[in-house]
C-alpha cells in the first residue's frame, strides 16, 4: 500500500513564481525523501530530512516535515521551465532499505 | 543515471512469452530493486535484492520472479506476461548506510524499460 500522499496531483505555475507541494504519510518513519522525475526517465534524489529534523535546505530547495501531523511539505522557489516534472515523497520506516512512494504531484511551469 | 542500465529500454512481446529484464550496476551497491510504475498508482515495489542469491518480495510480486547471481546483476522475469504487465520498469539501486547523522538510505534509478504485452 501506499505510505505517502502528494498533494495536489497536479500544479501549473508561472516561472518565477514559487511552488509548493505537500505529503502526508500515515506510519512513523526514519527519513522522508524527495525525488524528481523527467518525463520519459528515472526519478532523481532531491533530499533527504530525518524525522528529527524540521527544515531542510538545497539550493532552492526548501523541505519541511512536521512528524506530529505526519506531514511534509516541498517548496522550489524562483521556478524555471526546466523545474517542469512529477515530484514524489518516499518513506523510509522500519526497513531502512525499502522505501514507500507516493503517487506524486505533476509540476509544469510555465515559460 | 548513477551507473545504472537497463536492456532492454523498450519491449513488445505477446501474451503468454517469457520475458527478461535486465538490471546492471557499476557502484557495486548492496541493495537493488525493481519497480513498476502505472498511471494513477504511482512506483509499486516488485522484488528487492539485500545481496548475492538473497532477494524478497514487495508489494506486487504477484507473476515476477528475480535472480541477482553476482552484485552487479539484477534480473527481473515475467514467466507468462500477461497484459496487466504492460507497464515502464525500473530498477533502482541504494547502499542503505547508517552513520553518526543516522540512516542514507536513497535510492539511484536507472532509465526504465517500457514494456508492452499485447
Amino acid at each position: 500500500s501506499q505510505q505517502g500522499e502528494e498533494d495536489p496531483q497536479a500544479l501549473s505555475i508561472q516561472e518565477g513564481e514559487n511552488a509548493t507541494m505537500n505529503c502526508s504519510y500515515k506510519t512513523s518513519i526514519n527519513n522522508l525523501q524527495w525525488y524528481r522525475q523527467n518525463s520519459g526517465r528515472g526519478l532523481v534524489h532531491l533530499i533527504l530530512i530525518r524525522s528529527n529534523e524540521r527544515e531542510k535546505h538545497s539550493g532552492r530547495l526548501r523541505v519541511t516535515l512536521d512528524t506530529s501531523k505526519k506531514s511534509s511539505s516541498l517548496l522550489i522557489t524562483a521556478s524555471r521551465a526546466a523545474d517542469t516534472a512529477s515530484y514524489f515523497c518516499a518513506t523510509a520506516g522500519g526497513s531502512n532499505y525499502k522505501l514507500t512512494f507516493g503517487k506524486g504531484t505533476l509540476l509544469t511551469v510555465n515559460p | 543515471d548513477a551507473g545504472i542500465t537497463q536492456s532492454p529500454r523498450h519491449k513488445v512481446t505477446e501474451t503468454g512469452t517469457p520475458v527478461t529484464l535486465r538490471c546492471h550496476q557499476t557502484e557495486n551497491h548492496r541493495y537493488m530493486y525493481w519497480y513498476r510504475q502505472d498511471p494513477g498508482h504511482g512506483l509499486r515495489l516488485i522484488h528487492y535484492s539485500y545481496g548475492v542469491k538473497d532477494t524478497d518480495k514487495g508489494e506486487v510480486s504477484d507473476g515476477y520472479s528475480v535472480s541477482r547471481s553476482k552484485t552487479e546483476d539484477f534480473l527481473l522475469t515475467l514467466e507468462s506476461a500477461t497484459s496487466s504487465q504492460t507497464s515502464v520498469y525500473f530498477c533502482a539501486i541504494s547502499e542503505s548506510m547508517v552513520g553518526l547523522a543516522g540512516v542514507r538510505n536513497e535510492q539511484f534509478f536507472g532509465p526504465g524499460t517500457r514494456l508492452t504485452v499485447l
